[in-house]
């Protein structure tokens, strides 16, 4: 079965300074890979996936993501963070297989913003 | 009007209480889930269904049952609430003919607290 791993639990970083929250998943294949945003009190967000194609991809918020194959990996970055950036951030990997599918989810990480 | 609609947005309940929580789309997805979120634990997996008479269990399905009314209706209950239901529960849905690479659309949860 599929897992992921976000081993960061919380963040802190300072406003305009840049961001990275690491992603691990374990999968046999090329898993699709998402990247989720949970502001306080709504309901999760997605900020972009990968599923094929060029592995470094583009989400909103100016958020990006780098699919690593022999890392097992796809980090989210922001090159400047903004105060609404402060979130709950989650990372899901899901089967590449038609007719399964569903989303494994990590445990989040929390990002506080510094002014 | 919001693509995936959860009622209640907020339920205190007594343990013993029978209780249900609703989900309802307009996004034309075949498929529905129930998660729960748990500080610390992420999202688990409750139920899926991919269509009206596909019903499935998922990580921590025990104690909870759901109901797939329509394609565009999914409900989930608790028989007998417990305290250590206490949890934010997250209704979801995707289109089976993206095969996944798409995500998930998530409603805006359900705060249920069991006293």
């Amino acid at each position: 079965a599929q897992s992921v791993t976000q081993p960061d639990i919380h963040i802190t970083v300072s406003e305009g300074a840049s961001l990275e929250l690491r992603c691990n998943y374990s999968y046999g294949a090329t898993p699709y890979l998402f990247w989720y945003v949970q502001s306080p009190g709504q309901g999760l967000q997605l900020l972009l996936k990968y599923f094929s194609g060029d592995t470094l991809v583009q989400g909103i918020k100016g958020f990006e993501a780098e699919f690593k194959r022999s890392q097992s990996s796809f980090n989210l970055r922001k090159p400047s963070v903004h105060w609404s950036d402060a979130a709950e951030y989650f990372c899901a990997v899901g089967l590449s297989n038609f007719g399964n599918e569903k989303l494994t989810f990590g445990t989040g990480t929390r990002l506080t913003i510094i002014p | 009007d919001a693509d995936v609609t959860q009622t209640p947005r907020n339920r205190i309940t007594k343990t013993g209480k029978r209780i249900m929580l609703e989900c309802s789309q307009t996004k034309g997805h075949d498929r529905m889930y129930w998660y729960r979120q748990d500080p610390g634990l992420g999202l688990r997996l409750i139920y899926y269904s991919f269509d009206v008479k596909d019903i499935n269990k998922g990580e921590i399905s025990d104690g909870y049952s759901v109901s797939r009314q329509a394609q565009a209706k999914f409900s989930l209950s608790l028989e007998s609430a417990i305290p250590n239901q206490t949890a934010l529960y997250f209704c979801a849905t995707s289109d089976a003919g993206t095969g996944g690479r798409y995500g998930y659309t998530f409603g805006s949860g359900t705060r249920l607290t069991v006293v």
